[in-house]
This record gives structure tokens, C-alpha cells and sequence, in this order.
């Protein structure tokens, strides 16, 4: 079982250039994040995703554009790459919430530079 | 507004001390979820545990205990005789019952734990 898979888990950009870090899940989870960790500001959510096809903004989506074409995959896109999206991103995967709150599976992390 | 609070940056410990972490929140719910989660040195994301607002039993699990108090609004970790392998960042996450699942974390604790 590979949980949440990112890709690339590296990548080194230059201002203004566009990049997408994929984000794939084989746990049929319906529910899809992605979150920035930069120090001492723990992870805060960009986009995230309760369905295919559906995507919403969460605390910090300026700058960021997201997809949800298939119920596997939730994409990350920068369009123009600026020095303040250096940051490890994180994407995360649950249940559907019922009556408890579920357990969020991450990805293992994708270390982002723009120089 | 910050709704989660982890106010230790850093504790250093010597092994086989007890530490325990300090999470504050703040919820208008009444139902809610909080958890803490462990991120190694590796950087992946690990839980750790869960616990629901209409539960307020304190319980142990192995070396870890969590303390959680509605009257204080916190939800205190303890790791019990620290060892090296317990270094990492802590982190404390609330997820409130109509929040299609989304997390907020606290900026995380960092645990040094020396031989």
C-alpha cells in the first residue's frame, strides 16, 4: 500500500516559472488537502478537495491553483513562481468525516525552492 | 485568529525524562476533534493520537499520555522516559465537526531528546 504518494519530492525554480506537484492516494479516500510548512508557522491549508471534480480554498491559496479531475489525484499548480512560495508542501488524504473526525494520511513531502 | 497554541518551541531533554508538550485551542463547536502528530527528522507526518471533545478521558497508550481538559481548553501530551528516537517536532491539530475535515495546527513543538 503506497498511501499518499507526492511528486517530484525536490525541485529547484526560478521566479516566474510554472511548476504542478501531483498528489496521488490509493486509500479511496474522498477528502484531499494540501498544506505549506514553513518554521515556526506549523502546516496551514492552500486548497483541498471533498470530491472529485470539487475544490475549495482554505487559509492561504493566493498564488496557487489546484485540480481534482479524478478522485485519486489533487494537483498543486504555480502559475508564477515567487521567492515566497519556498516551502515544504504537504498533501493529506482522509474519509469522508461521519462521526468522528478521521485520521489525515500525509505524503511524505515536496521541497519546493524558488530562487 | 490562531485557533491552535503550542507555546514550547523547544525542549531539550536528557533520556529517560518524562516531557510533556503544551497545546491550547479555541473552538465555538462543541464538537470537535484534536490530535497530536510526530514529524521525524525524516519529514514525514506521522499520527499519533486522536481524541473527541465529548471525551474527555485521559488515557495512556505505551510511553505516551495525553491530558485533555475542556474547562482549560488544552490538550497536553507526555511522552514517558524519553528516548533519542522520540526527537521530532510535535504537532497539535484541531478539526472542528463542520469543517470538511481540515485540520489547524499549531506551529509544533520541537523535542531534542540527548543520551
Amino acid at each position: 500500500n503506497a498511501g499518499v504518494t507526492q511528486t517530484p519530492k525536490f525541485r529547484v525554480l526560478k521566479t516566474g516559472q510554472s511548476m504542478t506537484l501531483l498528489c496521488a492516494q490509493d486509500m479511496n479516500h474522498e477528502y484531499m488537502y494540501w498544506y505549506r510548512q514553513d518554521p515556526g508557522m506549523g502546516l496551514r491549508l492552500i486548497h483541498y478537495s471533498v470530491g472529485e471534480g470539487t475544490t475549495a480554498k482554505g487559509e492561504v491559496p493566493d498564488g496557487y491553483n489546484v485540480s481534482r479531475l479524478k478522485k485519486q489525484n489533487f494537483l498543486l499548480g504555480l502559475e508564477s513562481a515567487a521567492p515566497s512560495q519556498t516551502s515544504v508542501y504537504f498533501c493529506a488524504s482522509s474519509r469522508r468525516q461521519s462521526s468522528r473526525a478521521n485520521v489525515l494520511t500525509f505524503g511524505a513531502g515536496s521541497r519546493l525552492t524558488v530562487l | 485568529a490562531q485557533k491552535v497554541t503550542q507555546a514550547q518551541t523547544e525542549i531539550s531533554v536528557v533520556e529517560k525524562e518524562d516531557v510533556t508538550l503544551d497545546c491550547v485551542y479555541e473552538t465555538r463547536d462543541t464538537t470537535y476533534y484534536l490530535f497530536w502528530y510526530k514529524q521525524p527528522p525524516s519529514g514525514e507526518l506521522v499520527f499519533l493520537i486522536r481524541r473527541n471533545s465529548f471525551d474527555e478521558q485521559n488515557e495512556i497508550s505505551g510511553r505516551y499520555s495525553w491530558n485533555f481538559q475542556k474547562s482549560t481548553s488544552s490538550f497536553n501530551f507526555t511522552i514517558t522516559a524519553s528516548q533519542v528516537v522520540d526527537s521530532a517536532v510535535y504537532f497539535c491539530a484541531l478539526s472542528e465537526d463542520d469543517s470538511w475535515g481540515k485540520f489547524q495546527f499549531g506551529a509544533g513543538t520541537q523535542v531534542v531528546v540527548t543520551p
